[in-house]
């Protein structure tokens, strides 16, 4: 099956500029989605379609694909993006198509 | 405003059942696919199947294939999880999530629940 490979932390000062990665065998050719999820908290989903932006998501929340890396950034991060970030793609040609990677805990210095 | 509420998680014998429900409402239920995610205790997320709106298609993740069945009731605006034969290893906090997608499914997630837990073990 697909796998999906993301850094277990990042951390950035605030106002700073977080890029989270996500890596997968030509992922540029695929949609991928990411989610921030707090302690205690359900997944919210913060980018869709590589780069699209949910309503109520900051415009600081960008995403890009291309190759083999897929990119969360997160601009003039604040205390309040400190989360679990993970990234997902849905591979139509497994028997397995729900992916996610395994999760990159951004914390905030 | 849309709301996903899950239930039916306990604690449950290896080899026994459960049956989760999510509750929806605030959206036009059977418009959506829906899905079920799950998290293990301290671990990452994990997809587990995908229904689709008018129930006609479904999809497992291969951890689960054969003994979890993904079911919906649209004039009820419900969605089901059938678990059987249950390990160990499917302790975890069991999500709903409505498909991204209107009529066509997009295979994001957009709305979650809060989860139920469900525990197996002996």
């Amino acid at each position: 099956s697909y796998v999906l490979t993301q850094p277990p932390s990042v951390s950035v000062a605030p106002g700073q500029t977080a890029r989270i990665t996500c890596g997968g065998n030509n992922i540029g050719s695929k949609s991928v989605h990411w989610y921030q999820q707090k302690p205690g908290q359900a997944p919210v989903l913060v980018v869709y379609d590589d780069s699209d932006r949910p309503s109520g998501i900051p415009e600081r929340f960008s995403g890009s694909n291309s190759g083999n890396t897929a990119t969360l950034t997160i601009s003039r991060v604040e205390a309040g993006d400190e989360a679990d970030y993970y990234c997902q793609v849905w591979d139509s040609s497994s028997d397995h198509p729900g992916v996610f990677g395994g999760g990159t805990k951004l914390t905030v210095l | 405003e849309v709301q996903l509420v899950e239930s039916g998680g306990g604690v449950v014998q290896p080899g026994g059942s459960l049956r989760l429900s999510c509750a929806a409402s605030g959206f036009t239920f059977d418009d959506y696919a829906m899905h079920w995610v799950r998290q293990a205790p301290g671990k990452g997320l994990e997809w587990v199947s995908l229904i689709s709106g008018d129930g006609g298609s479904t999809y497992y993740a291969d951890s689960v294939k054969g003994r979890f069945t993904i079911s919906r009731d649209n004039s009820k605006n419900s969605l089901y999880l059938q678990m059987n034969s249950l390990r160990t290893e499917d302790t975890a906090l069991y999500y709903c999530a409505t498909d991204g997608g209107v009529i066509v499914p997009t295979y994001y997630f957009d709305y979650w629940g809060q989860g139920t837990l469900v525990t197996v073990s002996s």
